[in-house]
């Protein structure tokens, strides 16, 4: 079984203030994708990472992925309270995706 | 519709009642896909259709689970004899097919079992 394991597990920041998360796991994986859910919602795709080096960026998130493809983070710039939600990161077969447990990010006004 | 859609949204049920909780996927969809998350946990694989068939079933975690989508669009996923385990926010997903890759989500229902 591919594991995930995701770090902090829960983070409180200040509006404006930076910040990175992790996603870490023993497997390697052909892909691994950011989810970020709301309360009450289902997660939302981010972005997917696919080739080991990767670096992509979404407006003030950037998203790495470890060159073994073992690892991800996830960068924030200048955090908004609009960026509040649990992250999560989810790899696996084409059909088939493990979740971690997620990051309860939370961005204070 | 213009996403996943589940209903109800919210389930109470006493402990040993049945439940069966409904998804609509998007239209199109072939490829639909069950989730349990428990409270402070990420989602957990239950079980995947290709159109109407159920081609992985092994993250059901009891024969008191039951999944079917028996016309390739609309599934329902069935909880016999409830247990104050099986308490959890229940996710529905779909896509275009295997090689998709993103999932689309619908907003769950929460089932709370008393």
């Amino acid at each position: 079984t591919q594991l995930l394991e995701q770090s902090p597990q829960f983070l409180s920041i200040q509006e404006g203030e930076n910040l990175t998360v992790y996603c870490n796991s023993s497997s390697v994986f052909s892909s691994l994708q950011w989810y970020r859910q709301e309360p009450g919602e289902g997660p939302v795709l981010l972005v997917t990472v696919v080739t080991g080096g990767e670096v992509k960026k979404l407006k003030r998130l950037t998203f790495q992925f470890g060159d073994a493809r073992k690892d991800s983070s996830l960068h924030i710039t200048a955090a908004q309270p609009g960026d509040t939600g649990l992250y999560l990161c989810a790899g696996g077969s084409n059909y088939k995706l493990t979740f971690g447990k997620g990051t309860l990010l939370t961005v204070n006004p | 519709g213009a996403g996943v859609s589940q209903s109800p949204r919210y389930k109470v049920a006493k402990r040993g009642q049945d439940v069966a909780l409904r998804c609509d996927p998007i239209s199109g969809h072939v490829s639909l896909f069950w989730y349990q998350q428990a409270l402070g946990q990420g989602p957990e694989f239950l079980t995947y259709f290709q159109n109407e068939a159920q081609l992985d079933k092994s993250g059901l975690p009891s024969d008191r689970f039951f999944a079917e989508r028996p016309e390739g669009s609309v599934s329902t996923l069935k909880i016999q004899r409830t247990q104050q385990e099986d308490s959890a926010v229940y996710l529905c997903a779909s896509n275009r097919g295997p090689a998709s890759g993103e999932q689309y989500f619908g907003p769950g229902t929460r089932l709370t079992v008393t």
